[in-house]
């Protein structure tokens, strides 16, 4: 079965240390990852994606096919990094398969 | 914030009416999604329409209906057959050009109560 997962519903960390959000996933194909995060009171946006291999506001992704794992990094959370992550899955239909969500708080 | 827009962004109804959920896109984009967003479930797929009049139920349409009628609108109805309607819904839209369909860029919210 297509399914994303994301462990931690909340994840509180201090500024300034590094931040790990995990996303696992279950497909038998082969995978096309996304990050989406959704800020205080703005809309829900694209963050980064797998295939581009980029660092958007400082944060990574790797694909682990070994571990079928897409976990997003960051080695200096800011506070302005607070917000709602989703991990999300692309399937042959192109639709979007998304992970419940991990909402991250950064302290001052 | 252009692109993709909802209306209205707070709506109340009473159980057994039906509602219309508005959703237009100025991007020319060729798909639509409706998505209905639950605290700690993440998003949900209602319908999603990859081209004018024609659309496909997603994990949860029971109790919805859409209509695909422009490239530019996609509302949703809630009817009086859905059990739980109070919920946030999000529309999307994506361009099926190669590289591009996940992109999905999304509208404001609706935030739908029903008593």
């Amino acid at each position: 079965a297509q399914r994303v997962t994301q462990p931690e519903k909340l994840l509180s960390v201090f500024k300034g240390a590094p931040v790990e959000l995990k996303c696992n996933y279950s497909y038998s194909g082969s995978p096309e990852l996304f990050w989406y995060v959704q800020y205080s009171r703005q809309r829900l946006q694209l963050l980064l994606r797998h295939i581009s291999r980029e660092s958007i506001k400082g944060f990574t992704a790797d694909l682990n096919k070994g571990e079928t794992s897409f976990h997003l990094k960051k080695p200096f959370a800011q506070e302005e990094d607070s917000a709602m992550y989703y991990c999300a899955l692309g399937d042959s239909n192109y639709q979007l398969i998304w992970g419940a969500g991990t909402k991250l708080i950064i302290k001052p | 914030d252009g692109g993709i827009t909802q209306s209205p962004k707070y709506l109340f109804r009473k159980e057994g009416q039906n509602v219309t959920l508005s959703c237009e896109q100025n991007l020319n984009h060729d798909a639509m999604y409706w998505y209905r967003q639950d605290p700690g479930q993440g998003l949900r797929l209602i319908y999603y329409s990859q081209i004018v009049n024609d659309f496909q139920k997603g994990d949860i349409a029971e109790g919805y209906s859409v209509s695909r009628e422009k490239k530019e609108s996609f509302p949703l109805t809630v009817t009086s057959a859905q059990k739980n309607p109070t919920a946030f819904y999000l529309c999307a839209s994506s361009s099926l050009v190669y590289g591009k369909p996940y992109e999905q860029y999304f509208g404001p919210g609706t935030r739908l109560t029903v008593t």
